[in-house]
């Protein structure tokens, strides 16, 4: 089935630091890849996606780009603020028997620290 | 403004009592889903609902019952017979239940069962 493996956390850094998180997945086909991020005591809001092969999802300084060959969406930001702490999860999105089967990572909490 | 409601943010109830978790959305959304999350364990879909009177179970729907009477509201029953009931509980839609649609997410409800 499909799967997705992101890094374990906790990942702590200082302000004005870059943040890479990865992100790998198993899929049957051509899945949809999210990145969805979660504030303490919170829902998960969407925080970009890419739908296709090279696709590039970009907001809020953070990226991912889809790649196919090495099935990665590693979320990337240049400078982290400390209004960045948060949980982020990776997550692919794939029809299945007619519905959206999404399968989310298990977290990554990140902590930014003045 | 647009979005979706899960009531309360907080509930207490004791073992072997039934509890429902109201989950309303005002984004005319077709697709509705209720998740479970476990500390460590990213998200598990309970159920899910395509369309007006349909549902269908999720990976984890023992112990879970939910109903779909009108498209905005998606309310889950949380059974004396789940074994283990206490988390947070999350409720999502999407436009379609097709793969290339994020999903918009509620504040959530944490479940405490003593």
């Amino acid at each position: 089935g499909d799967s997705v493996t992101q890094m374990e956390g906790p990942v702590t850094l200082s302000e004005e630091a870059c943040l890479t998180i990865n992100c790998t997945y198993t899929a049957t086909g051509y899945p949809s890849l999210f990145w969805y991020v979660q504030y303490p005591g919170e829902g998960l809001q969407l925080l970009l996606k890419a739908t296709k092969a090279d696709d590039k999802g970009s907001n809020k300084g953070f990226e991912a780009t889809y790649r196919k060959e090495t099935t990665s969406f590693h979320l990337e930001k240049g400078s982290v603020q400390v209004s960045d702490s948060a949980v982020y999860f990776c997550a692919l999105s794939e029809g299945s028997g007619g519905y959206q089967k999404v399968t989310f990572g298990t977290g990554t909490k990140l902590q930014v620290i003045p | 403004d647009g979005g979706i409601t899960q009531s309360p943010k907080y509930l207490f109830r004791k073992e072997g009592q039934n509890v429902t978790l109201s989950c309303e959305q005002n984004l005319n959304h077709d697709a509705m889903y209720w998740y479970r999350q476990d500390p460590g364990q990213g998200l598990r879909l309970i159920y899910y609902s395509q369309i007006v009177n349909d549902f269908q179970k999720g990976d984890i729907a023992e112990g879970y019952s939910v109903s779909r009477e009108k498209k905005e509201s998606f309310p889950l029953t949380v059974t004396s017979a789940q074994k283990n009931p206490t988390a947070f509980y999350l409720c999502a839609s999407s436009i379609s239940p097709t793969s290339n649609y994020e999903q918009y997410f509620g504040p959530g409800t944490r479940l405490t069962v003593t």
